[in-house]
């Protein structure tokens, strides 16, 4: 059973446009909701992380939003660049547990 | 700065043949260790959670006789796969908690594949 199902798969944005990733997770007992960050032979980096105290989260180009009734999280990258192009995955935890991934997406940044 | 490294970061084997992954904590004492598995395009698949000086624990599904799990000491674990198959070929990844943060820190990922 799927505990964290991330959308879409994949997605095309244009420089300087917004991407937006979605996840949903089952379980109310998680209280750790990371995004991560892969580039191809690399290992995942954290790139942004909340709890479900705070609705929103800001760093720099990255945000989520946290909806703790809809049980959902998104990242959004604004002012999307080249560079961006990556696989992102979103996790959720309860305390010091092992972490539940979703899917990932691959996002594309078209110059 | 990386805070875990894991070493070989690629190694190709020959069917049959046992390999060693090696998964080091840098500057920080780590109890416990997570082991993933990264398939091609897909996410990644916990594995087990190894802690020191006990039993590694095996999700459901890992064979823990072919997949070895040791974690003697605070900054080292080490995860062999034993008579490597084909179908063993894939992208093995650890990560840790360091301590005082919830943070899971993610070593850059051993490449293996079996021939």
């Amino acid at each position: 059973q799927q505990q964290v199902k991330q959308s879409p798969q994949s997605l095309i944005v244009q420089k300087g446009g917004i991407s937006i990733i979605n996840c949903a997770y089952e379980n109310t007992a998680f209280d750790y909701f990371p995004w991560y960050q892969q580039f191809p032979g690399k290992g995942p980096a954290l790139l942004i992380a909340i709890r479900p105290d705070v609705s929103e989260k800001k760093e720099g180009r990255f945000t989520i939003s946290f909806n703790k009734s809809a049980k959902q999280f998104s990242l959004h990258i604004m002012d999307s660049q080249p560079g961006d192009s990556a696989t992102y995955f979103c996790a959720a935890s309860k305390g010091w547990g092992k972490f539940q991934f979703g899917a990932g997406t691959q996002v594309v940044v078209t110059p | 700065g990386a805070v875990v490294s894991q070493h070989p970061s690629w190694v190709i084997c020959k069917s049959g043949t046992s390999v060693k992954i090696e998964c080091r904590s840098l500057d920080f004492q780590a109890t416990t260790m997570f082991w993933y598995r990264q398939f091609p395009k897909q996410s990644l698949m916990l594995m087990a959670t190894s802690n020191e000086g006990s039993k590694a624990t095996y999700e459901q599904g890992v064979e823990k006789d072919k997949f070895l799990i040791n974690h003697a000491s605070l900054t080292l674990s080490t995860l062999t796969v034993t008579s490597a198959h084909p179908e063993d070929s894939s992208f093995y990844i650890c990560s840790t908690y360091r301590g005082g943060v919830s943070e899971q820190f993610f070593g850059p990922g051993t490449r293996l594949t079996v021939l």
